[in-house]
């Protein structure tokens, strides 16, 4: 079983700052199997990112992911979703997935809280 | 617009069984699989399985296995989530979500499929 590692657990920003979170993977996966989503309490999760750096529809340009270290094929370990300038409505919990092989699981989730 | 809408709220006694449902509108409901997912209260996301509705394959985690099933109704384009005989630890939010794009599966294990990009709005399942 693929594991995703996030960090941290918990980041404490204020409105208008940069949030980066991280998603490790035990295993090098093809950039196109990761995916970030955005869970509010009482809400379902919602898809923001796909192939670790494709926004969803309707998603704002402030979010992006990346992948470090990929190697030719676009394969790697080291996943990030950034938020530039935070606003009020950021404010949740981010997992990141991976569908590369199965079972398909989740990173245990990042809580972006305001400071 | 592609919708997923689930069935609402249940609660159950230890050892009963429960269908819980997934309703799919706005696409060709045959071509697309449809995954569950489940979240313990407070807790992070385990996928349970899914299923390929065209000829209801039905994949499943290991974790899962024996302990659900999967199955679906085409003429109403609808995903069933089904337990055998719940336990107090089955209380969790149940989502159904679909995927994108689909890989490809050989025996048990599956591979590269694409993200799971439109999710229902979650049935509670509480067990006490």
């Amino acid at each position: 079983e693929i594991v995703l590692t996030q960090s941290p657990g918990t980041l404490s920003l204020s409105p208008g700052e940069r949030a980066t979170l991280s998603c490790k993977v035990s295993q090098s996966i093809s950039r196109t199997y990761l995916a970030w989503f955005q869970q509010k309490p009482g809400h379902s999760p919602r898809l923001l990112i796909y192939s670790a750096s494709k926004r969803a529809a309707g998603v704002p340009e402030r979010f992006s992911g990346s992948a470090s270290g990929t190697d030719f094929r676009g394969s790697g370990t080291d996943f990030t979703l950034t938020i530039d300038r935070l606003e009020s409505e950021d404010f949740a919990v981010y997992f990141c997935h991976q569908s590369r092989a199965s079972p398909w699981t989740f990173g245990q989730g990042t809580k972006v809280e305001v400071k | 617009e592609v919708q997923l809408v689930q069935s609402g709220a249940e609660v159950k006694k230890p050892g009963e069984s429960l269908m819980i449902s997934c309703e799919t509108f706005e696409y060709t409901f045959d071509n697309f699989w449809i995954g569950w997912v489940r979240q313990v209260p407070g807790k992070g996301l385990e996928w349970m399985g899914m299923i390929y509705p065209r000829d209801s394959d039905g994949r499943y985690n290991p974790s899962f296995q024996g302990q659900i099933v999967l199955s679906v109704d085409k003429s109403t384009a609808t995903t069933y989530l089904q337990f055998y005989s719940l336990k107090a630890s089955d209380t969790a939010m149940y989502y159904c979500a679909r995927h994108k794009g689909a890989g490809y599966c050989s025996g048990v294990n599956c591979w590269g499929f694409e993200v799971l990009d439109v999710w229902g709005q979650g049935t509670m399942v509480t067990v006490s």
